[in-house]
C-alpha cells in the first residue's frame, strides 16, 4: 500500500546532542510537511517543500532544519535539541493543495 | 484569516451511545474541510472530507455534512464503539490561500466506555 513512513518511531537524544528524523513516501506526492505536536494539542506546521522549494513557517525556530534530497524523502534536522523539544513530529504529504496525508509520527525524547 | 472551533472534550460516552462532535470555521474563501483521527501513540489518519457545499464525507460509520450556510462540519457516529477512543480533529485548508497550512481546531477527546 502506498504510504508516509516515518523513522524511528521512537528517538531518544540528550540536551544538545544533534538528531535527525526520517520521511519516506510512495505516494510520489510534490509536497512533504514537517509538524510538530506536543500533548494532543494540534499539529504546529514547521515548515514544507513543494517540490524542491523550501518554505520555512514564520514562527519556526532556527535550531530546526529540514532537507529533501529527493521526491520520496524528507529529513527533519534539530540542531540543538532542547526539552522544549520533546514532541511528536509527524511528516505529511499531498498532491499540491490537496488532502494532507499524515505518518505515524516519531516521539521524540529529550534527556 | 481562517479557523476552526471545535468543541472541547473531553468526551466519555458508552458503548453504542450517539456521539456528535461540534466544528465551526470561519475562511476566507472556500475551503476544503476535514476531520482527521489520532489513535494513542499514532499519527493522523485522515477520516473523511468534504470539498464543498452540502457534500457529506463519510467513513466508519462516520458522517460530517460541510453546511456553508452555517459554516459548520459537525462529526457524527450513531452508535461508537470502544475502538473509537481517540482525538478528533476538524481541520480546512483554504485552495486560494498563498500558503499550503491546514488549520486544526484543538482536537476534541473522545473516550468510549464497554
Amino acid at each position: 500500500d502506498a504510504m508516509v513512513i516515518q523513522n524511528p518511531r521512537y528517538q531518544v537524544t540528550q540536551f544538545g546532542k544533534p538528531v535527525t528524523l526520517s520521511c519516506s513516501q510512495t505516494l510520489n506526492h510534490n509536497v512533504m510537511y514537517w509538524y510538530q505536536q506536543k500533548s494532543s494539542q494540534a499539529p504546529k506546521l514547521l515548515f514544507h517543500y513543494y517540490d524542491k522549494d523550501f518554505n520555512n513557517e514564520a514562527d519556526t525556530p532556527d535550531n530546526f532544519q529540514s532537507r529533501r534530497p529527493n521526491t520520496s524523502f524528507c529529513f527533519l534536522d534539530i540542531r540543538s535539541p532542547g526539552l522544549g523539544d520533546a514532541a511528536m513530529y509527524l511528516c505529511a504529504t499531498s498532491r499540491g493543495r490537496d488532502t494532507q496525508y499524515f505518518g505515524p509520527g516519531t516521539r521524540l525524547t529529550v534527556l | 484569516g481562517n479557523s476552526v472551533t471545535q468543541m472541547e472534550g473531553p468526551v466519555t460516552l458508552s458503548e453504542e451511545a450517539f456521539l456528535t462532535i461540534n466544528c465551526t470555521y470561519t475562511a476566507t474563501g472556500y475551503p476544503s474541510l476535514f476531520w482527521y483521527v489520532q489513535y494513542p501513540g499514532e499519527g493522523l489518519q485522515l477520516l473523511l472530507k468534504a470539498t464543498k457545499a452540502d457534500d457529506k464525507g463519510s467513513n466508519k460509520g462516520f458522517e460530517a455534512t460541510y453546511r456553508k450556510e452555517t459554516t459548520s462540519f459537525h462529526l457524527e457516529k450513531g452508535s461508537v464503539q470502544v475502538s473509537d477512543s481517540a482525538v478528533y480533529f476538524c481541520a480546512l485548508s483554504d485552495p486560494l490561500s498563498n500558503d499550503y497550512k491546514l488549520s486544526f481546531g484543538a482536537g476534541t477527546t473522545v473516550t468510549v466506555r464497554a
